[in-house]
């Protein structure tokens, strides 16, 4: 079974210029999270989505991101203008369920270096 | 609101040595628990979770946990480990349908 496909995986910026990253979630699983994991920190949950619909936005800082999943299946993350604490590196994983003991599938990240 | 501390940053271990890397977290209700592993360029694997039952729980790679309420731990252990066991391993809570809240992480290095 294909697993969580991102792209690009590498991106370099610069500051107040606009970034967006893709990810396409396993197929069949209804939810998709994207999370922002800074150097030598965890993964912070950014936005959930059931399906094509919002679950938890509660983390994403609404003036400069936004992220969309217009038909239930990949989606998009953007960020606009960006910030050198944008640095970071974004995962996009996804769960067949909404409940937290679903197992999240976790794609291999997009690196952003913002100067 | 509950926290993750993952008490080592790194963790330098021979290959065969046992290994243990603590995790205790922080939360005034029932909780679900997760271990992570995180491969250089890779994302996120799944290790082993709490939900619920018997307090030591087994794990993909020969790892297992051990969910202690009363210490709010829940330490990874290895009885030997191996070179390809390098990784970062990451803690996570969560109080039933909250977000995941990870643990900054721990750097496991095994030295042959």
């Amino acid at each position: 079974e294909a697993g969580v496909a991102q792209s690009p995986r590498y991106k370099i910026i610069e500051k107040r210029q606009s970034v967006a990253f893709w990810c396409n979630p396993i197929s069949g699983h209804a939810t998709l999270y994207w999370y922002q994991q800074i150097l030598g920190q965890g993964p912070k949950l950014l936005i959930q989505f059931q399906n094509n619909g919002v679950v938890d936005d509660s983390q994403l800082p609404k003036d400069r991101f936004s992220a969309e999943r217009l038909k239930g299946v990949d989606s998009t993350l953007k960020i606009q203008p960006a910030k050198l604490e944008d640095s970071a590196v974004y995962l996009c994983a996804s769960s067949s369920g909404t409940g937290t003991g679903n197992e999240q599938f976790f794609g291999p990240g997009t690196r952003l270096t913002v100067l | 609101a509950q926290s993750v501390t993952q008490l080592d940053s790194q963790v330098p271990v021979f290959e065969e040595a046992p290994v243990e890397l603590r995790c205790n977290y922080s939360s005034s209700v029932s909780v679900y628990l997760f271990w992570y592993v995180q491969y250089p360029n890779q994302g996120l694997q799944l290790l082993l979770k709490y939900l619920s039952g018997s307090t030591l729980v087994k794990g993909i790679n020969g790892f297992e946990a051990e969910f202690n309420k009363s210490q709010t731990s829940f330490h990874l252990r290895k009885p030997s480990v191996h070179i390809s066991d390098t990784a970062e391993y990451f803690c996570a809570v969560s109080e039933g349908n909250t977000p995941l809240v990870f643990g900054k992480g721990t750097r496991l290095s095994v030295i042959a």
